[in-house]
């Protein structure tokens, strides 16, 4: 119950395209959706969240949407450029389990030009 | 520049060997956190630390141990009963009860076996 699930595992997207990521979750406990965005030999940085009052978020070109009822979740990255190449994690947490992030398996996007 | 530094950014262990990772802030964080990725699986949290001299065991703590003597500091060591040490470690902060909102992370340490 404590799994958040991602797909797909690489993503294979050509410039201007649309990319999705997908995240599945199973405990109605979690209010509290990051992504996470990691390039290549660094670490990951915070990329846009969403709590589950909301169906969907909008930050420039990444917009998340949720699926309360399916418990489900997404990212859209819009008009997708080489340099969104990156590894993108989903997470999820509960406020009652000390701030931890569960985080996806992670998805590999490459945009070609 | 505010960050955190991981050194060194490759390691190689021996077998039997203990190595230490190290992880230094200055954005004056008090939680501290690593974690382990591996292709495939996400990141798994290892140990946290909510304030110094204090520390807690995550999802993988088996075969790892850590200290938290300063609050910029948050060593973890990779000790020999870690049978498959080979992974990417990330260290990460958070402002005090900002933990699910922000953390940030350092650019990693690649540990390999010889």
């Amino acid at each position: 119950q404590q799994q958040v699930k991602q797909s797909p595992q690489s993503l294979i997207v050509q410039k201007g395209g649309i990319s999705i990521i997908n995240c599945a979750y199973e405990n109605t406990a979690f209010d509290y959706f990051p992504w996470y965005q990691q390039f290549p030999g660094k670490g990951p940085a915070l990329l846009i969240a969403i709590r589950p009052d909301v169906s969907e978020k909008k930050e420039g070109r990444f917009t998340i949407s949720f699926n309360k009822s399916a418990k489900q979740f997404s990212l859209h990255i819009m008009d997708s450029q080489p340099g969104d190449s990156a590894t993108y994690f989903c997470a999820a947490s509960m406020r009652s389990n000390t701030g931890k992030l569960i985080f996806g398996q992670g998805t590999t996007l490459q945009v070609k030009p | 520049d505010g960050g955190i530094t991981q050194s060194p950014k490759y390691l190689f262990r021996k077998e039997g060997q203990n190595v230490t990772l190290s992880c230094e802030q200055n954005l004056n964080h008090d939680a501290m956190y690593w974690y382990r990725q591996d292709p495939g699986q996400g990141l798994r949290l290892i140990y946290y630390s909510q304030i110094v001299n204090d520390f807690q065991k995550g999802d993988i703590a088996e075969g790892y141990s850590v200290s938290r003597e300063k609050k910029e500091s948050f060593p973890l060591t990779v000790t020999s009963a870690q049978k498959n040490p080979t992974a990417f470690y990330l260290c990460a902060s958070s402002k005090p009860g900002q933990a699910r909102e922000k953390l940030f992370f350092g650019s990693g340490t690649q540990l390999s076996v010889l």
